[in-house]
């Protein structure tokens, strides 16, 4: 069965610094989407991507993060100057064309220090 | 605006039995979609259920199965023969086409 797969399982980085988190969605959707989990808290979105570009962010989605479809494959966030409040769990998702299931990648843990 | 409330924190059952999860939202959506999403110790979320808020038969996928009260805005989950590896977070979500709303989650423990 076709999976959603994120790049590195974790990262650590230090406070400042930029990050990039990648992710393979599954290959005939068309909808991607980054979303968060800070520890022992609930999923909060952040932003969806639809036709190479940005269709719906979150407040949480400010300057700071970007999003990107460099290839037809891979779908990025970048932090540029990380935060300690950023540190949390991401999880990537992409949408099935033929309905509105979304299928999360396994997340990527981000720790900032 | 919307919001998914999930009243229950910690939830525990006993292995083989039946518990039920509950869900309460606000939308002001008229079409929407209802999810529950299983999230394991490994942190992966996995779809556990969906119901479209237009359909009235309530979803059922094997031991799981839902009640979903359209006019409550209320939308549980039912868990029949617990097993071990169903232990887990539980979120509640609702898409509104846009985007997820997720609940704050219950913890469901199994007990042996």
């Amino acid at each position: 069965e076709p999976e959603v797969t994120q790049t590195p399982s974790h990262q650590v980085t230090q406070m400042g610094q930029e990050v990039i988190l990648r992710c393979v969605p599954i290959s005939n959707h068309l909808y991607f989407y980054w979303y968060r989990q800070i520890l022992g808290q609930k999923v909060e979105f952040l932003v969806s991507f639809y036709n190479n570009e940005i269709s719906e962010k979150s407040e949480i989605f400010d300057d700071q993060f970007s999003v990107e479809r460099p290839d037809g494959s891979n779908f990025t966030l970048k932090i540029r100057s990380t935060k300690l409040e950023d540190s949390a769990m991401y999880f990537c998702a992409s949408k099935n064309p033929d309905n509105d299931e979304q299928y999360f990648g396994p997340g990527t843990r981000l720790t900032v220090t | 605006a919307q919001t998914v409330t999930q009243s229950q924190p910690e939830m525990s059952v006993q292995e083989a039995e039946t518990v039920t999860l509950s869900c309460t939202y606000d939308t002001s959506e008229s079409d929407y979609y209802l999810f529950w999403y299983k999230q394991p110790p490994s942190r992966q979320m996995i779809l556990v259920i969906r119901q479209e808020a237009y359909k009235q038969q309530n979803a059922t996928e094997n031991r799981f199965s839902v009640n979903f009260q359209k006019a409550a805005k209320s939308f549980s989950l039912k868990i029949s023969d617990s097993q071990l590896g169903d232990a887990a977070m539980y979120f509640c979500a609702v898409w509104n086409g846009n985007q997820f709303y997720f609940g704050t989650g219950t913890s469901l423990t199994v007990i042996p």
